[in-house]
């Protein structure tokens, strides 16, 4: 099957910092990538759909200046928390479709202090 | 806006027993697939099965089956011969062939009993 990496596996930093997660497509390409985020126990909820070349279209809630988006190539889309806070702490986790199938980056554990 | 909800947070089944999961859905759309993926402990989503929307036949892979009523909106995962490595969290999810979006439902752990 197709392959999503996603880097950091894991993140700490101090409040007030940003921190980027990237997603990559590793052997095919994604014009579409998606971004979730899952607190403990919790489901994944959808917060953005990244589009190569394009802006990333949020879904309604999502704070679009907290979280930016950048899909520059057709095999990577970073997600930048800015200005990071605890309450942004979570696990996120990105995916892109190929062939009617998503494929899911492993998730990045971030934690804010 | 497509929906999807399990309504059991969390289910039990003996080692070697079947086991069922609920989801339903809604949506207005025509052309969509449903998923069941299996979270473990490390997080990574597992895709257990997918069923297109347009096909009557119900998915089955091995051990897992699916129970699909289109027209009630029902999209149950069987799990034959449970096995102790079943044992994780099991989202429901809706895709959208026209934005390619998941929508998830609220996830059942499921506990495997030796």
């Amino acid at each position: 099957g197709a392959v999503v990496s996603q880097h950091p596996s894991w993140v700490i930093c101090k409040s007030g910092t940003s921190v980027k997660i990237e997603c990559r497509s590793l052997d095919f390409q994604a014009t579409t990538m998606f971004w979730y985020r899952q607190f403990p126990k919790q489901s994944l909820m959808l917060m953005a759909t990244s589009n190569e070349g394009s802006k990333a279209t949020y879904e309604q809630g999502v704070e679009k200046d907290k979280f930016l988006i950048n899909h520059a190539s057709l095999t990577l889309s970073t997600l930048t928390v800015t200005s990071a806070h605890p309450e942004d702490s979570s696990f996120y986790i990105c995916s892109a479709n190929h062939r009617a199938e998503a494929f899911f980056g492993q998730g990045t554990r971030l934690t804010v202090v | 806006a497509q929906t999807v909800t399990q309504s059991q947070p969390e289910m039990s089944v003996q080692e070697a027993e079947t086991v069922t999961l609920s989801c339903t859905y809604d949506t207005s759309e025509s052309d969509y697939y449903l998923f069941w993926y299996k979270q473990p402990p490390s997080r990574q989503m597992i895709l257990v099965i997918r069923q297109e929307a347009y096909k009557q036949q119900n998915a089955t892979e091995n051990r897992f089956s699916v129970n699909f009523q289109k027209a009630a909106k029902s999209f149950s995962l069987k799990i034959s011969d449970s096995q102790l490595g079943d044992a994780a969290m099991y989202f429901c999810a809706y895709g959208s062939s026209n934005t390619g979006k998941l929508i998830f439902g609220q996830g059942t752990t499921l506990q495997v009993k030796p």
